[in-house]
C-alpha cells in the first residue's frame, strides 16, 4: 500500500458543478496537508494549506482534512473549464530540516463548458 | 527573479551519458528542492538544499545522481550514466525558509529529460 493514494480519474464535470477531489493516507505522522494544481507542461502550483485537522475556504476551493480517518479533500464549486487540470494532493510530517513533500498520483479533471 | 527557472527544458540523451539539468531559484529563498515526475504519477522527491548544504538527499535513487548549490542560489543536479529508466520531468522548486512553511513551494515548469 502506498503513503497517500489518490483516484486518478480521469473525472470530467460539466461547468458550474460541485466537485470533490480526495486523498487517503496511511501514516498517522503527516500534519501538513497540501494540495496542488498542475496544468499539462508545467509545475504544480499550490492552492490550499492546511495544517492539522479541519476546513479550510477561499473562494470556490474549500480543504477539508479529517486525520480520524486519514482523509483529505478539496470541493471546487461553481467549477470553470479554467479549473481543467491535474489536481495533485501532497503531505508531510516532518518539522525542521526534512524537505519530503510525499504526493498522491493526481487526479485529471476536466470541465465541459 | 519571479518565478523558478529550469533550464533546458527539454533534453534528448543516449543511454550511458552525462547530464545537468540547472535550477534558478526565487531570489532569496533559502530552500531549493528537487522532484521526479514519471507520466502519470506524481513528483517523488529526490534532494533538499538549505543554503548550500543537503539537508535531505534520502530520495536520491542511486549513487548516479548528484546535486549541488555552491552559493546558496543556483543548483544543479547531475545524472552519471544515464539510463533510459531515468526518462522523466525534473522539478526544482524553492521556499523562503524552509519546509512545510505556509506559503508552499514555487515550482519550476520542470526539465523533461529523454534518454534513448
Amino acid at each position: 500500500q502506498k503513503e497517500v493514494e489518490q483516484d486518478p480519474g480521469p473525472l470530467s464535470v460539466p461547468e458550474g458543478a460541485i466537485v470533490s477531489l480526495n486523498c487517503t493516507y496511511s501514516n498517522s505522522a503527516f500534519q501538513y496537508f497540501m494540495w496542488y494544481r498542475q496544468y499539462s507542461r508545467k509545475g504544480p502550483e499550490l492552492l490550499m494549506y492546511t495544517y492539522s485537522s479541519g476546513n479550510k475556504e477561499d473562494g470556490r476551493f474549500t480543504a477539508q482534512v479529517d486525520k480520524s480517518s486519514k482523509y483529505i479533500s478539496l470541493f471546487i464549486r461553481d467549477s470553470q473549464p479554467s479549473d481543467s487540470a491535474t489536481y495533485l494532493c501532497a503531505m508531510s510530517g516532518y518539522g525542521g530540516s526534512q524537505g519530503n513533500l510525499i504526493f498522491g498520483k493526481g487526479t485529471k479533471l476536466s470541465v465541459k463548458p | 527573479g519571479a518565478g523558478v527557472s529550469q533550464t533546458p527544458s527539454n533534453k534528448v540523451t543516449e543511454k550511458g551519458k552525462y547530464v545537468e539539468l540547472r535550477c534558478d531559484p526565487i531570489s532569496g529563498h533559502t530552500a531549493l528542492y528537487w522532484y521526479r515526475q514519471s507520466l502519470g504519477q506524481g513528483p517523488e522527491f529526490l534532494i533538499y538544499f538549505q543554503g548550500t548544504g543537503a539537508a535531505d538527499d534520502s530520495g536520491l535513487p542511486n549513487d548516479r545522481f548528484f546535486a549541488v548549490r555552491p552559493e546558496g542560489s543556483v543548483s544543479t543536479l547531475k545524472i552519471q550514466r544515464t539510463e533510459r529508466g531515468d526518462s522523466a520531468v525534473y522539478l526544482c522548486a524553492s521556499s523562503l525558509t524552509g519546509p512545510n512553511q505556509r506559503g508552499g513551494y514555487t515550482f519550476g515548469s520542470g526539465t523533461r529529460l529523454t534518454v534513448v
